[in-house]
């Protein structure tokens, strides 16, 4: 067990281009969650997966935003045309199913200039 | 709706005095509470959780927590704050089928020697 795994640690990238998230969960967890974290404020849900199945999506999550995990695996987070506001820790975390105790990876940084 | 409010942004204590950080909830049925530590720029750890029965949970670290129902809170304790407990501290509150979870803004704790 390696826990979850996000990369990259950092991306800076300049304002109007794409950026994608990779997030490799645990791997027996068919549970797997996109947050993100501003600072001074804690984790906001973002969207979830069972499997490859993505269940729910919250208003946070702009057309500008996509998520996918093909074959129930490791996921990615798309930004598309990004804006400073996009600016943030963006955290992944996995579970088993049908519980609540999520494990977080250490966060992909993105700073947009 | 859910929410979770952390009353106290920064908190200052004493090498070896001793910790409460004050966690209240919002939650329309009984809920899964968790505690997690952040240090900077990294992702966040579990320290303890709670989900039924004895209303005093032990943690890692030498945490504690104690959830009050009448109160609806979940206060983290510590009896002896260590100078490598300095981090930010987040409680978050999540529902029992096992989906999101919602955080609060997090309290910054710092050490001083």
């Amino acid at each position: 067990d390696t826990g979850v795994s996000q990369n990259p640690r950092h991306k800076i990238t300049k304002r109007g281009q794409n950026v994608t998230f990779r997030c490799d969960p645990i791997s027996e967890h068919n549970r797997l969650y996109w947050y993100r974290q501003t600072l001074g404020q804690g984790p906001e849900f973002l969207t979830y997966f069972q499997n490859e199945a993505q269940l729910e999506k919250s208003r946070l999550l702009s057309d500008r935003f996509s998520a996918e995990r093909p074959k129930g695996s490791f996921s990615t987070l798309e930004i598309q045309r990004t804006e400073q506001g996009d600016s943030a820790m963006y955290l992944c975390a996995s579970s088993r199913e049908r519980t609540t105790e999520a494990f977080f990876g250490q966060g992909t940084r993105l700073t947009v200039v | 709706a859910q929410s979770v409010t952390q009353p106290d942004i920064h908190i200052t204590v004493s090498e070896g005095a001793s910790l409460e950080l004050r966690c209240n909830y919002s939650y329309g049925a009984t809920p899964y509470l968790f505690w997690y530590v952040q240090s900077p720029g990294q992702g966040l750890q579990l320290l303890l959780k709670y989900f039924s029965g004895d209303t005093l949970v032990q943690g890692i670290k030498g945490f504690e927590a104690e959830f009050k129902r009448s109160q609806s809170s979940f206060n983290l304790r510590k009896p002896s704050v260590h100078w490598s407990d300095a981090a930010e501290y987040f409680c978050a509150v999540g529902a029992r089928d096992g989906n999101k979870l919602v955080f609060g803004a997090g309290t910054i704790l710092r050490v001083k020697s």
